[in-house]
């Protein structure tokens, strides 16, 4: 399997463009995730998914923020307007929750698309 | 009641060294303890996990030390190698809510040769 596949992996644009984040989960995962990391508050969880539906999207920063997943094998996240401190690395992520073992829920990160607003 | 709190920010050892990272959690109702090893410019990726049912678990070079009644956790690394340096991060979940996982804070260790 080739993982998780994110895109792009880099993204430079200017304060109150639309951005648009790619995700493609590893086939046969339930769960999708995505989290934002910076220097000053690590990683956070901003939305996940399963089996489609947003379960909790309570670390969406603000109304600029959306995120949907149209079908098993693709997500978007979505900020319009951008701002500078959306700057950071959006990471997506997807796993299959089976209940056995220590590897259950465990995550499969995609390498992540690098935001820059300037 | 959902934090959980990783120490110490950074380390430095030198190779054959042992750091050790650790984290405390709050709540209570949390059952499944990850630890995620990162390099630069890659994701996290699962390194090692402990449920609540045992005190230690070991993968190789690497063991998780876990205190129930303390809640705390920690990762020991046996042996450490240069190719060990990375960003480490607990994390915690309810076994119940799937995989929503609450990640530490982070530990850049740095093994010199």
């Amino acid at each position: 399997d080739a993982g998780v596949i994110q895109s792009p992996r880099h993204e430079v644009t200017e304060m109150g463009q639309e951005v648009t984040l790619r995700c493609k989960p590893i086939s046969g995962h339930d769960y999708l995730f995505w989290y934002r990391q910076t220097m000053m508050r690590g990683l956070e969880l901003l939305i996940y998914f399963n089996n489609n539906v947003p379960i909790d999207d309570s670390g969406m920063p603000e109304d600029r923020f959306s995120a949907k997943m149209p079908n098993a094998s693709f997500s978007t996240l979505k900020i319009q307007p951008s701002e500078p401190r959306d700057s950071a690395v959006y990471f997506c992520a997807s796993s299959f929750y089976s209940g056995q073992g220590f590897r259950s829920g465990e995550l499969f990160f995609g390498e992540g698309s690098r935001l820059t607003v300037l | 009641q959902q934090q959980v709190k990783q120490s110490p920010q950074s380390l430095i050892v030198q190779k054959g060294g042992i750091p050790i990272i650790n984290c405390a959690y709050e709540n209570t109702a949390f059952d499944y303890f990850p630890w995620y090893q990162q390099f630069p410019g890659k994701g996290p990726a699962l390194l090692i996990a402990i449920r609540p049912d045992v005190s230690e678990k070991k993968e190789g070079r690497f063991t998780i030390s876990f205190n129930k009644s303390a809640k705390q956790f920690s990762l020991h690394i046996m042996d450490s190698q240069p190719g060990d340096s990375a960003t480490y991060f607990c994390a915690a979940s309810k076994a119940t809510s799937g995989s929503r996982l609450t990640f530490g804070e982070g530990t850049q260790l740095t093994v010199n040769p």
